[in-house]
């Protein structure tokens, strides 16, 4: 089946730093890519949505100049969290969606100390 | 604005019990919904995804019903064992090819042994 390998699987970092978060497609071409930050007990909630070759899409209230998206080929999409902040420490995980169903990547684990 | 209940928010059962887990939805204008199990700290893993034109789809001891005109789906899992353990989590695409998941919060499910 599908699938999207994202990296790191968790990663700490100190307020005001930058810190990017790889997602790739392993074994098909992912023209668009999702971004979803989940908190503690909520729902996954939908970030941007990143074309390949263009600019992303952000969902309302979220910062495009916090969240940089680059899709820069058919297999890489990446999320830099940019100055961050303690309220930033959540767990970010991207999505391909290969066919008709979505493919997950394992999740990144950020916590801004 | 399309949103996703799921009752109850956390279950325990004995090994061996058949239950139910259920998803709402308030728009019923979807393209199709999935079913997801999350374990603590990782990504997500596709259970079952049934199309707007489906009623429902089976895999082992899972089962999936949709009934759009009433915003409804249910996962009935047979058998459960303690390796069933996880939140379980219902999201529908909306149509218009925007190809969006919304999330419900997740049901928290524990079997026993």
């Amino acid at each position: 089946g599908a699938v999207v390998s994202q990296h790191p699987s968790w990663v700490i970092c100190k307020s005001g730093t930058s810190v990017k978060i790889e997602c790739r497609s392993l074994d098909f071409q992912a023209t668009t890519m999702f971004w979803y930050r989940q908190f503690p007990k909520q729902s996954l909630m939908l970030m941007a949505t990143s074309n390949e070759g263009s600019k992303a899409t952000y969902e309302q209230g979220v910062e495009k100049d916090k969240f940089l998206i680059n899709h820069a080929s058919l297999t890489l999409s990446t999320l830099t969290v940019t100055s961050a902040h303690p309220e930033d420490s959540s767990f970010y995980i991207c999505s391909g969606y290969p066919n008709y169903g979505y493919t997950f990547g394992s999740g990144t684990r950020l916590t801004v100390v | 604005k399309q949103e996703v209940t799921q009752i109850p928010a956390a279950l325990s059962v004995p090994e061996g019990e058949n239950l139910v887990l259920n998803c709402s939805f308030t728009d019923s204008a979807i393209y199709n919904l999935q079913w997801f199990r999350q374990d603590p700290g990782k990504g997500l893993t596709s259970l079952l995804l049934i199309q707007s034109s489906q009623r429902e789809q089976t895999s082992g001891r899972l089962n999936a019903s949709l009934d759009k005109s009433s915003g409804r789906s249910t996962l009935y899992i047979a058998a459960s064992q303690p390796g069933d353990s996880a939140t379980y989590l219902c999201a529908v695409m909306l149509t218009g090819g925007s190809e969006k998941l919304v999330f419900g919060k997740g049901t928290k499910l524990t079997v026993n042994p």
